[in-house]
């Protein structure tokens, strides 16, 4: 019974191609969130959806969409993928508000040829 | 924006012996969350401990302990009787009241048997 479950975990693809990873939580949290960490490790949040509404939107391309159909998903979905965008891509959730800590998928690793 | 500073891209540390990793961040908000994450081999991302900034008390999880200094916005983290399985990166991570979460560049922990 995984709590945050991504999925692939990995992903090999062209340039140029659309892709998608799906992200689902069975916490009952309230808040989801996409981030981006880079091959040197760092750790940068793209989106965070709060009952499906879009609260956090960094300055992400707009070839990153993210889509949350309702509180227990949120799904990104990348056009036109770049050489950029290898990276290890997590999900993580929580509830909106309080000091409770968000919890993580295992990531998926994007590699671009 | 809030910022996340850590200073020590690496640290080693015997086996059954204690280490400080070092945090500080950049705030003007009164009131907001601190975590230290874990991220193994594995690159599953781990709640270690946490922290309110309206607490006084430091956090302690078992050999896990916080030392919280607000007004210096420092929040490093102390193991003690380390063990091999404590190798891993270690991310300091801040959170603003609205949600908006934002890492350290992360501190590699290398235990030494």
């Amino acid at each position: 019974d995984t709590a945050v479950s991504q999925t692939p975990k990995y992903l090999v693809t062209q340039m140029g191609n659309d892709k998608s990873i799906k992200c689902e939580q069975n916490l009952g949290h309230d808040t989801m969130y996409w981030y981006k960490q880079d091959s040197k490790k760092f750790l940068k949040i793209m989106f965070s959806y709060n009952n499906k509404e879009l609260i956090i939107n960094e300055t992400v391309p707009n070839r990153f969409s993210p889509k949350s159909p309702d509180k227990a998903h949120l799904n990104l979905h990348i056009n036109s993928l770049e050489l950029g965008d290898s990276a290890v891509y997590f999900c993580a959730s929580s509830h909106g508000r309080g000091h409770q800590p968000q919890h993580f998928g295992d990531g998926t690793r994007l590699s671009i040829l | 924006a809030q910022t996340v500073t850590q200073s020590q891209p690496e640290m080693s540390v015997q086996e059954a012996e204690t280490v400080t990793l070092s945090c500080t961040y950049d705030t003007s908000e009164s009131d907001y969350y601190l975590f230290w994450y874990k991220q193994p081999p594995s690159r599953q991302m781990i709640l270690v401990i946490r922290q309110e900034a309206y607490k006084q008390q430091n956090a302690t999880e078992n050999r896990f302990s916080v030392n919280f200094q607000k007004a210096a916005k420092s929040f490093s983290l102390k193991i003690s009787d380390s063990q091999l399985g404590d190798a891993a990166m270690y991310f300091c991570a801040y959170r603003s009241l609205n949600n908006d979460m934002r890492f350290g560049a992360g501190t590699r922990l290398t235990v030494k048997p």
